[in-house]
């Protein structure tokens, strides 16, 4: 049973540029959100995505967008890119979005460095 | 807003010993969970153990145990019989019932000494 994976696994990008993240959840799960955990800190939350559609999102600006295919595989997109998105960006998915409890499976995680 | 403090950015602990995690949160909400996630050199997140708040009972999995203080707003956990693959950061999380924002402390770095 194959766990979430997210790819790459490691990026490096200059400011300005635009960034594509991506993400496969675990088997049998529907939803998939996305963290940024800057150095040092817990991760924090940016958005969720179910059924294809942003379902939450945190406080993060407009440059993060997303995106969830038919298959539930997600893309995490970051425009203009700031020295402050550098980051380690975790996918999470579980099962069923609006479930009073659903467990989060995480993955990896994508180092990005912004130069 | 809805706060996760852990005060202890480092902990150590001897093989075998017992060592306890502080937590502390901030919420106006009577429903919501808590969760201590683990965080190895690997990157990927692991939940260790969550804890439900409308259970009083203290949740517990194997040498994982957490001590829930609603009124305190406080959950600590506990690790018996420390083990060297438990050094990681541990990271406490919360998340509202019915809301999909989880939040998370800063972490506490575990060092486990043979």
């Amino acid at each position: 049973d194959a766990g979430v994976t997210q790819s790459p696994t490691h990026l490096i990008k200059t400011r300005g540029q635009q960034v594509t993240l991506r993400c496969s959840p675990k088997s049998g799960h529907d939803t998939v959100s996305w963290y940024q955990q800057a150095l040092g800190q817990g991760p924090q939350f940016i958005f969720q995505y179910y059924e294809e559609e942003e379902r939450q999102r945190g406080n993060f600006p407009d440059r993060f967008s997303g995106h969830q295919f038919p298959n539930y595989s997600s893309e995490l997109n970051v425009n203009a890119l700031l020295l402050g998105d550098s980051a380690l960006y975790l996918c999470a998915s579980s099962l069923v979005a609006t479930s009073s409890y659903n467990e989060q499976f995480f993955g990896p995680g994508t180092r990005l460095t912004v130069l | 807003a809805q706060t996760v403090t852990q005060s202890q950015p480092e902990m150590s602990v001897q093989e075998a010993e017992t060592v306890t995690l502080s937590c502390t949160y901030d919420t106006s909400e009577s429903d919501y969970y808590l969760f201590w996630y683990k965080q190895p050199p690997s990157r990927q997140m692991i939940l260790v153990i969550r804890q439900e708040a409308y259970k009083q009972q203290n949740a517990t999995e194997n040498r994982f145990s957490v001590n829930f203080q609603k009124a305190a707003k406080s959950f600590s956990l506990k690790i018996s019989d420390s083990q060297l693959g438990d050094a990681a950061m541990y990271f406490c999380a919360y998340r509202r019932s019915g809301n999909n924002d989880m939040r998370f402390g800063a972490g506490t770095r575990l060092t486990v000494k043979p």
